[in-house]
């Protein structure tokens, strides 16, 4: 699977859009985009996924470069619940393993 | 409950004594997942299991680690003659693989089991 590189932390006010970056310039055509979330001693969640197209669901967007070197995740209205270690990840779509990097860390901050 | 089950939630052990983690998947998913996290640390892949495939291994860290599958559902971690860097939470995902088609990727995750080995 192709490597992700995310910066390791971030802040954002509370209220205001979240704009997680995350790099895979070397993904395949058949490669996934994967965001997780894992908020502290819980396990993580599956926030969103995408291949070419933006994705949008009640927790997040995710907006993938026509390239699909590069990926952003928005949470639209950051709240404090939202803190957070974020992780993207890159997977073909037929390969069952899911392989996490170290993600970026978000506080949201009042 | 709906979620994925894992058991103990805690665990304390002495050097070199075996222990079993245990996971119980959501009903009718067809993959398994094994993973472990240390304090402070990102998650670590240990094993896979989809279905009559065999596991994917890959990530085990020594030939102390092993996992069952039995019937497809329940899975059981075993670590033996534990040391004190296997001290970690792992943690058991499981998700449903359309047949024919990609997995989409969402794994449900366990709350963990933590193990502390003195």
């Amino acid at each position: 699977d192709a490597k992700t590189t995310q910066p390791p932390s971030m802040d954002c006010a509370e209220g205001r859009a979240a704009n997680l970056p995350c790099n895979h310039s070397t993904i395949s055509g058949n490669e996934y985009v994967y965001w997780y979330r894992q908020i502290h001693s819980q396990g993580p969640q599956y926030i969103i996924h995408g291949l070419k197209n933006n994705e949008t669901n009640e927790m997040a967007s995710l907006i993938i470069t026509e390239d699909r070197k590069s990926s952003t995740l928005i949470l639209p209205h950051a709240t404090l619940r939202d803190t957070a270690v974020y992780y993207c990840i890159v997977r073909r779509g037929s390969q069952g393993n899911l392989i996490f990097g170290k993600g970026t860390k978000l506080s949201v901050k009042p | 409950g709906a979620g994925v089950s894992q058991s103990p939630s805690n665990k304390v052990t002495e050097k070199g004594k075996d222990v079993e983690l245990r996971c119980d998947p959501i009903s009718g998913h067809t993959a398994l997942y094994w993973y472990r996290q240390s304090l402070g640390q990102g998650l670590e892949f240990l094993i896979y299991f989809q279905g009559n495939s065999a596991p994917d291994k890959s990530g085990l860290p020594s030939d102390r680690f092993s996992a069952e599958r039995t019937g497809g559902s329940v899975s059981t971690l075993t670590i033996q003659r534990t040391q004190q860097e296997d001290s970690a939470v792992y943690l058991c995902a499981s998700s449903l693989r359309k047949a024919g088609g990609p997995n989409t990727g969402e794994l449900f995750f366990g709350e963990g089991s933590r193990l502390t080995v003195l």
